[in-house]
């Protein structure tokens, strides 16, 4: 089952601008985390928020979480071309699984 | 890919065979699972394991089996029994099993099956 749905499914943007996603889901959580995947690799862990927390930032990353709409947002401030990659929301769920949604695919344009 | 390996990284496989993926860990993990991705999908647990010599399926484990003899070890099966096994399959770990700890999960590279 997968729970958490990123919106929107694809974004292009120019080198410098920031980069919104957004995840919704559908039950409660123990944390959710975002994790990101270059073209054929596996998956990158980028930042994990706890669902007593609200907001938190690593870097260029800032993450939302707001448990009574049960929707996070990754914002990525200054994008580079680097940054060019399909970005996964997963919710974390008891025994330790995490249930991931289906991405949103990044581009950023140099 | 922190400290996880997969072998091989492309495999192809006639109809009608079992081929098994390795997955290796020496993060010192507790918890390892095995993931299946479809083009344009996110990913879908196939099994996981918190412990050694206990796994349990996860959402799509028909046509797949697991063992978990080591710590360090978790290969995945597909069988023939798998009837559209054409995907990408990662396997992960994490350090903490069971319980409501923070699960931050570190995947290995992948390996592409292709049925022939």
């Amino acid at each position: 089952s997968q729970q958490g749905e990123e919106d929107p499914q694809a974004l292009s943007i120019q080198e410098g601008e920031n980069a919104t996603m957004n995840c919704s889901y559908k039950t409660s959580i123990n944390n959710l985390q975002w994790y990101r995947q270059n073209s054929g690799r596996g998956l990158v862990h980028l930042i994990l928020i706890r669902s007593n927390e609200r907001e938190k930032h690593s870097g260029r990353l800032r993450v939302t979480l707001d448990t009574s709409k049960k929707s996070s947002s990754l914002l990525i401030t200054a994008s580079r071309a680097a940054d060019t990659a399909s970005y996964f929301c997963a919710t974390g769920e008891r025994g330790n699984k995490l249930v991931f949604g289906a991405g949103t695919i990044l581009r950023v344009k140099s | 890919d922190g400290g996880i390996t997969q072998s091989p990284k492309y495999l192809f496989r006639k109809e009608g065979q079992n081929v098994t993926l390795s997955c290796e860990q020496n993060l010192n993990h507790d918890a390892m699972y095995w993931y299946r991705q479809d083009p344009g999908q996110g990913l879908r647990l196939i099994y996981y394991s918190q412990i050694v010599n206990d796994f349990q399926k996860g959402d799509i484990a028909e046509g797949y089996s697991v063992s978990r003899e080591k710590k360090e070890s978790f290969p995945l099966t597909v069988t023939s029994a798998q009837k559209n096994p054409t995907a990408f399959y990662l396997c992960a770990s994490s350090k903490y099993s069971g319980g409501a700890r923070d699960n931050e999960q570190f995947f290995g590279p992948g390996t592409r099956l292709t049925v022939l």
